[in-house]
This record gives structure tokens, C-alpha cells and sequence, in this order.
């Protein structure tokens, strides 16, 4: 069964660092994959996904991840973080003939300033 | 604003009641998918609905049950609720296709007294 791992639950970091949050799937068969975030009392948004083609996707507000599928890793990335990102973070994957996303256990981003 | 409205935002009923969760899917969306949030079991898939059938199923208990209209709106109906069954509910709807952006509502909080 597949499965989503966020090693980090919680990642502070100051205003202006640069920031990357950790991804690692298992699948046997090739996958989809999601970076969602939510902010306080929200829903969650897109922030980017990997369908196909490029490793590196670019997404919104500055965010950026890279698919390696030797790792199985799909690891989110910002150069300089704002205190407007502090937010949770869930990874997630989808796979098969399936349209359901299967969820990490979530990051909280805390950007200090 | 995703497009994906849910109500109502809050609810507050006791033990072995019943409840029913509405949700709105954005214009043109044909598949809706019901989430559970919890703290001790995160981000979880209940069930998926595409033009008014049931399209796939996650850990969803048979307490609960969901089912989609002709004009496209779901209903989740929990019922017997226990006290784990506090959490939030979040719809999501998405276009034909694997790999399309599901856009998430705001949720409903349940809490059961």
C-alpha cells in the first residue's frame, strides 16, 4: 500500500532563510504527487504538483519541489521564507486508477522574523 | 475562495446522534471527495463521487455514508456518533481526470459532546 512520509513535524525557521520541508513515498507503481497548504482555520490549497516530465516543479508563492524517484523523495523548497508562510504543509500522493490522495502526517512551517 | 462551499462551518451535537455535512462543488466539477482530519489519524479519504456514483471508497466507517445529487452537490451523513468522531470534514471537488488539482472547501468542524 502506498504511503506518505513527512519526517518533520515541525519546522521553525527565521523570516528570509531559505526553507526545505521533507517528502518520502512508497509505491511500487508510478505516482502523483501533491504539496497542499493550510493556513490557520482554512482549507487546503495547491501549492504545486508532479504529474509527468521535469523533476522540478515550480509552484505558487516561490515554492518549488523536486521529484527523485531513485529516493522516492519529493522534497518542497523556498529560498527566503516570509512570515506570511507559516502554515502546515501536507504532502500527498496518488496512484494507480485512483483519484484519492493519500496524505502525510503534515509540517508545521513556523517563520520567526 | 476555491470555489468549493460546505456548510454548515460548525457543529455541535452529542453522542448517537445524527448529523448531514453539505457540500458545493466548483462549477463544471464532476467528482467530489469527502476528507477527515483528526489529530490522532490526520488527513484521511472517506469517499469519492463522480455524476452521482460512488467512484471509490477509503477507511470510511458504515456509520457513515455519503451520496451525490443530480445537481452535483454531496451530502456526508454521519450517524450512532461517538466522541472520536470529532474532526474536520472537508469536501473536495475536481475535473475528469488523474492528476487534476482537487480544490478543497473550507471544511465543517464537527464536535461531539
Amino acid at each position: 500500500a502506498q504511503s506518505v512520509t513527512q519526517l518533520d513535524s515541525q519546522v521553525p525557521v527565521f523570516e528570509e532563510a531559505p526553507v526545505e520541508l521533507r517528502c518520502n513515498y512508497s509505491s511500487s507503481v508510478s505516482v502523483y504527487l501533491f504539496w497542499y497548504v493550510q493556513y490557520p482555520n482554512q482549507g487546503l490549497q495547491l501549492l504545486l504538483k508532479y504529474l509527468s516530465g521535469s523533476t522540478l516543479v515550480k509552484g505558487i508563492n516561490g515554492f518549488e519541489a523536486e521529484f527523485n524517484k531513485s529516493q522516492t523523495s519529493f522534497h518542497l523548497r523556498k529560498p527566503s521564507v516570509h512570515i506570511s508562510d507559516t502554515a502546515e504543509y501536507f504532502c500527498a500522493v496518488s496512484e494507480g486508477n485512483t483519484d484519492k490522495l493519500i496524505f502525510g502526517t503534515g509540517t508545521r512551517l513556523q517563520v520567526f522574523p | 475562495d476555491s470555489g468549493v462551499t460546505q456548510t454548515p462551518k460548525h457543529l455541535i451535537t452529542a453522542t448517537g446522534q445524527r448529523v448531514t455535512l453539505r457540500c458545493s462543488p466548483r462549477s463544471g466539477d464532476l467528482s467530489v471527495y469527502w476528507y477527515q482530519q483528526s489529530l490522532d489519524q490526520g488527513l484521511q479519504f472517506l469517499i469519492q463521487y463522480y455524476n452521482g456514483e460512488e467512484r471509490a471508497k477509503g477507511n470510511i466507517l458504515e456509520r457513515f455514508s455519503a451520496q451525490q445529487f443530480p445537481d452535483l452537490h454531496s451530502e456526508l451523513n454521519l450517524s450512532s456518533l461517538e466522541l472520536g468522531d470529532s474532526a474536520l470534514y472537508f469536501c473536495a471537488s475536481s475535473v475528469v481526470g488523474r492528476g487534476e488539482t482537487q480544490y478543497f472547501g473550507p471544511g465543517t468542524r464537527l464536535l461531539v459532546l
